[in-house]
């Protein structure tokens, strides 16, 4: 069955901490993407990536770290720096950078 | 300002009972239009994609259609399972003079049986 994993499913990060959130596809999409989820806002864009080990900074990037090594991967680390990271993260892929997207079923960060 | 606005924020229907949701957009040079469905605590699921004014999209209950400005989202005798939140994204170019995709707030619509 092909689609987009994320894992976990919840996770708690003190303060203080780096936590890195995972994301795999297995649909051979080129294009990858980090969105963050707030209540009462659009999705907005952390990271993307057209093709492995190349990533553009989004909207939001501040606070936050992504590698693409390989074409499946694209892991996100949410920093100290980060100041407010408790929200509801998203991965997704296209074929092409702003096509038709396919999401994962998210993770949701929360600081204790 | 908003470049795409999503319109009611909510929506309550009584099963059967069709409407429509709306998803306008200042971005210029529309490069395409896209629906999702949002179920609480999911990750959103493509519906449709919609490229030039005139062209409309069907799935089941569903019919999407675009204008130069503006999308509906045209739902016909609703069941509770199409009960979700429904986002609209463009893709083209803002204000500001970039290439973007950007993501309405939402409308979140519930079907009472």
């Amino acid at each position: 069955d092909g689609g987009i994993t994320q894992s976990p499913k919840y996770l708690f990060r003190k303060e203080g901490q780096n936590v890195t959130l995972s994301c795999e596809q297995n649909l051979n999409h080129d294009a990858m993407y980090w969105y963050r989820q707030d209540p009462g806002q659009g999705l907005r864009l952390i990271y993307y990536s057209q093709i492995v080990n190349d990533f553009q900074k989004g909207d939001i990037a501040e606070g936050y770290s992504v590698s693409r090594e390989k074409k499946e991967s694209f892991p996100l680390t949410v920093t100290s720096a980060q100041k407010n990271p408790t929200a509801f993260y998203l991965c997704a892929s296209s074929t092409a950078v702003n096509t038709e997207a396919f999401f994962g079923q998210g993770t949701r960060l929360t600081v204790v | 300002e908003d470049q795409v606005t999503q319109s009611p924020e909510a929506l309550r229907l009584q099963e059967g009972e069709s409407s429509s949701l709306n998803c306008s957009y200042t971005v210029s040079g529309l490069r395409g239009l896209f629906w999702y469905r949002q179920d609480p605590g999911k990750g959103p699921e493509f519906l449709f994609t919609l490229y030039s004014a005139g062209e409309e999209k069907e799935k089941e209950r569903l019919k999407a259609t675009l204008t130069k400005k503006e999308s509906f989202l045209h739902i016909t005798a609703p069941k509770p399972e199409d009960s979700a939140t429904y986002l609209c994204a463009v893709h083209g170019w803002t204000q500001g003079g970039s290439e973007k995709l950007v993501f309405g707030k939402g409308t979140k619509l519930t079907v009472n049986p």
